[in-house]
């Protein structure tokens, strides 16, 4: 079963601080994305990766960055954590040309303090 | 570009009634729609898929049409159950190398 998994389910962090999302897909996929997800906000996209070491910023991407190393494996960086990026935060993967079919993972609840 | 309404939710309905959630959305070239679902606690899911106007998607009692007069779509399914309280959300197709966008998502309710 293709899985898309996320490092933690929910954290808890201080504001300031660096925090590390984590992101691993086992289907072998190039396209990568980050969204963040808000009451009434919908998803919104942060940062999308179509290739390892390659990556395009969405529609809100200030505050935060991202690193691909490996094509398994997609990271979302806070690098000074604030309150206002309190967020359920969601990533996916699809092959590409069919990035409509993304496969997501269960999301991380994150809480900055 | 194109761009992407999404019906209001929540949604509360009883078991069995019937459910529509619309979609209106701006296209440029031929119309076609996805609709993923999120389940309570969960990341989303594709649920499937509308292409042309004569051409409906359907899957686990849900079917995705779409009306060229109004150029919108709309997901239905004739008698839901309480198992499919969820967020439902429509998403155009991604042109090129882009990431899909999403409606604001519609949240439904349904009560035994």
């Amino acid at each position: 079963d293709v899985k898309v998994t996320q490092s933690s389910r929910y954290l808890v962090k201080r504001t300031g601080e660096k925090v590390f999302l984590e992101c691993v897909q086992d289907m072998d996929h190039e396209n990568m994305f980050w969204y963040r997800q808000d009451p009434g906000l919908g998803l919104r996209l942060i940062y999308f990766s179509y290739d390892v070491k390659m990556k395009e910023k969405g529609d809100i991407p200030e505050g935060y960055s991202v690193s691909r190393e490996k094509k398994e494996r997609f990271s979302l960086i806070l690098e000074s954590a604030s309150t206002n990026q309190t967020s359920m935060y969601l990533c996916a993967s699809s092959l590409p040309g069919q990035g409509a079919k993304a496969f997501f993972g269960q999301g991380t609840r994150l809480t900055v303090v | 570009g194109d761009s992407v309404t999404q019906m209001e939710g929540p949604v509360t309905l009883s078991e069995e009634a019937f459910l529509t959630i619309n979609c209106t959305y701006t296209a440029t070239g031929y119309p076609s729609l996805f609709w993923y679902v999120q389940y309570p606690g969960e990341g989303l899911q594709l649920l499937l898929k509308a292409t042309k106007a004569d051409d409906k998607g359907s899957n686990k009692g849900f079917e995705a049409t779409y009306r060229k007069e109004t150029t919108s779509f709309h997901l239905e399914k004739g008698s839901v159950q309480v198992s499919d309280s969820a967020v439902y959300f429509c998403a155009p197709p991604p042109k090129g190398r882009r990431a899909l966008t999403f409606g604001s998502g519609t949240r439904l309710q349904v009560q035994p």
